[in-house]
């Protein structure tokens, strides 16, 4: 199993704007998940990419994957006070997921 | 349906102490993840049962440990406790037979345990 690096570590954002998360790996994957956490609670699954994905869309949230790069964004549109939280990638490749730092978003109102 | 439930909240021990928490998975799941969350590690995962077995395992120190039952309920234990063991530990259920090749976890919310 590996881990993802998010990037930025941080990031803030008037509210309305559009946010977007980028998350790299190492070693091929099976499919790669995004988490958000809101401060203090647990994690709440919001996509599953698989491999053979290249873009996903639920709602305002719209991931990328590209594998040959390793890599994979999150883009979330007109953001809300409630989307500020920490923010996951899980690259799965293994029997299990390993979070890394994730990226903490901030929306300003 | 019901999410996954984990108890207590909130729990303060004493160094030395030990203590166990408890997490209910989704009905008909049949797998549990442990996480320890801290500022300092960020989410480090703890293990994985399956079945009543142990499927998974990180590298936490033998004092952690946990078990599963025959209805998937599964409970952590962590004996001698010290400073260090202050987290949030997080359960997770997911679906399916294997491990998260095609399904998300589902999170509960957490025990935010203080050792003092």
């Amino acid at each position: 199993s590996q881990q993802g690096e998010e990037d930025p570590q941080a990031l803030s954002i008037q509210e309305g704007e559009n946010a977007t998360m980028n998350c790299s790996y190492k070693t091929s994957i099976n499919n790669l998940q995004w988490y958000r956490q809101n401060s203090g609670r647990g994690l709440v699954h919001l996509i599953l990419i698989r491999s053979n994905e290249r873009e996903k869309h639920s709602g305002r949230l719209r991931v990328t994957l590209d594998t040959s790069k390793k890599s994979s964004s999150l883009l979330i549109t007109a953001s809300r006070a409630a989307d500020t939280a920490s923010y996951f990638c899980a690259p799965v490749g293994g029997d299990k997921i390993i979070f890394g730092k994730g990226t903490r978003l901030h929306i300003l109102p | 349906k019901a999410g996954v439930t984990q108890t207590p909240r909130y729990l303060i021990k004493t160094r030395g102490q030990q203590v166990t928490l408890s997490c209910s998975p989704i009905s008909g799941h049949r797998s549990v993840s442990w996480y320890q969350q801290t500022p300092g590690q960020g989410l480090q995962f703890l293990f994985e049962y399956f079945s009543e077995t142990q499927r998974n395992k990180g590298n936490f120190p033998g004092r952690f440990s946990g078990r599963q039952f025959s209805n998937s309920r599964s409970e952590m234990n962590v004996s001698t406790l010290e400073l260090g063991d202050s987290a949030l530990y997080l359960c997770a259920s997911k679906g399916g037979t294997g491990g998260p090749l095609n399904y998300g976890y589902t999170f509960g919310s957490g025990t935010r345990l203080t050792v003092v």
